[in-house]
Parts: structure tokens; sequence; C-alpha cells
């Protein structure tokens, strides 16, 4: 079974300052994709940054950027030069085809 | 706007018994998707549809059932309750495509079986 586990239920973080959010997964395929997903209180997920499992080259998007470690099944998440507004959940996903299953989420909160 | 909209927000079931939670979204998605979280837990996807009259399972699809007969609805049908179907669940609609940029998710219905 795939499954995707987060093991910090909460993260905390100075503005301007650099965090690293963890996830681990589990599967047996090797083709598939993998995202980091930001909930702010609205209830929707939006999309901060993907990696497709093929690719060597970790993803960077702005100040955010992953490092993929396939043969580890890690995926972590770094924040630079955090900012009050990167406050929210954040949920590692894992998706091959039509099936996307979330890890439980990691609470990032962000101190002025 | 309403968004995803998921009823009822709170229900208890007795053992056997049968319910079904409604999902409805206003927003013209043609993926939805249904998922559960036990405490502590990730989302674990039940049943997804890519559109009206298409749906498949997901990790997680057995004691339930789905339909899709319009596109803004996505009941879940759960035939029997079983006590290891108390969770939390939640409903969800996206844009389709193969990373949807945007998931919407509803608010939320907390079952307990008992």
């Amino acid at each position: 079974a795939q499954t995707v586990t987060q093991s910090q239920p909460e993260m905390s973080v100075q503005e301007a300052e650099t965090v690293t959010l963890s996830c681990t997964y589990d599967t047996s395929e090797s083709d598939y994709y993998l995202f980091w997903y930001k909930q702010p209180p609205s209830r929707q997920m939006i999309l901060v940054i993907r990696q497709e499992a093929y690719k060597q080259q970790n993803a960077t998007e702005n100040r955010f950027s992953v490092n993929f470690q396939k043969a580890a099944k890690s995926f972590s998440l770094k924040i630079s030069d955090s900012q009050l507004g990167d406050a929210a959940m954040y949920f590692c996903a894992y998706r091959r085809r039509n099936d996307m299953r979330f890890g439980a989420g990691t609470r990032l909160t962000v101190k002025p | 706007n309403a968004g995803v909209t998921q009823t009822p927000k709170f229900r208890i079931l007795k053992i056997g018994q049968s319910m079904t939670l409604q999902c409805t979204q206003d927003m013209n998605h043609n993926y939805m998707y249904w998922y559960r979280q036990d405490p502590g837990m990730g989302l674990k996807l039940i049943y997804y549809s890519v559109g009206a009259g298409i749906t498949d399972k997901g990790e997680v699809p057995n004691g339930y059932n789905v339909s899709r007969s319009t596109t803004e609805d996505f009941p879940l049908r759960l035939e029997l309750a079983a006590p290891s179907q108390t969770s939390v669940y939640f409903c969800a609609s996206s844009y389709g495509r193969i990373v949807p940029n945007t998931i919407y998710f509803g608010e939320g219905s907390w079952l307990t079986v008992v």
C-alpha cells in the first residue's frame, strides 16, 4: 500500500529563516509524482511544488525547493527566507495515475 | 462562493446501519474525490471520479459505494456501518489535469459508528 508520512505535526520558523518539512512515502512503483500542497484556512489545497519520480534533479520554485531521495523514499520541502504568508498547513502528497494520497500535514508557524 | 459542500457535518450511526454522505460542488470541476482521515493519519482516498458517470476505487474502497450522475454531485454511501468506519470524511474537487494546481475541500463530515 502506498502511504505518505509526515512526522512533524507542527513546525515553527523565524521570519526570514529557513525551515525544512519532512515527508516519507511507501510505494513499490517506479513512476509517480510527489507534491507539496499548502492549505490556508480557506481549506483549498494550493500546489507549492511538484517532483516527477523519474527526474533526478530536485525541483525548485522561487523560495521553495525539495530534497528528493528516491531510494530512501524521502521528499522534504525547504522554505527559504520564510515569510509571514507562508504560515499554513503543508501536505505532502503522492500520486500515481488518478490516485492521490496525502500525509497528515505539518502546521507551519512563522514568527515575526 | 459555496465551493464544496458536504452534509451532514456530524452523524452517529449504529453498527449495521447505512447512510449517505452528500457532496456537491458549484465550480464545474470534473474531478471529485472522497477521502477519509483517521486521527493523526493522512488522507486516504476512498473513491474518485473524473466526470459524470465515471468512478473508480482509491486506496480504501471496501464498505463504500459512490455514484456520479451529475457533474455537481458525488454522494458516498456507507453500507452496513462498522466501527472501523468511524472517521472524518472529506469530499474534494479539482479541475481535471494530471497535476491539479488547486484542490478544493469540503469542511468534513464527522462520522461515529457505535
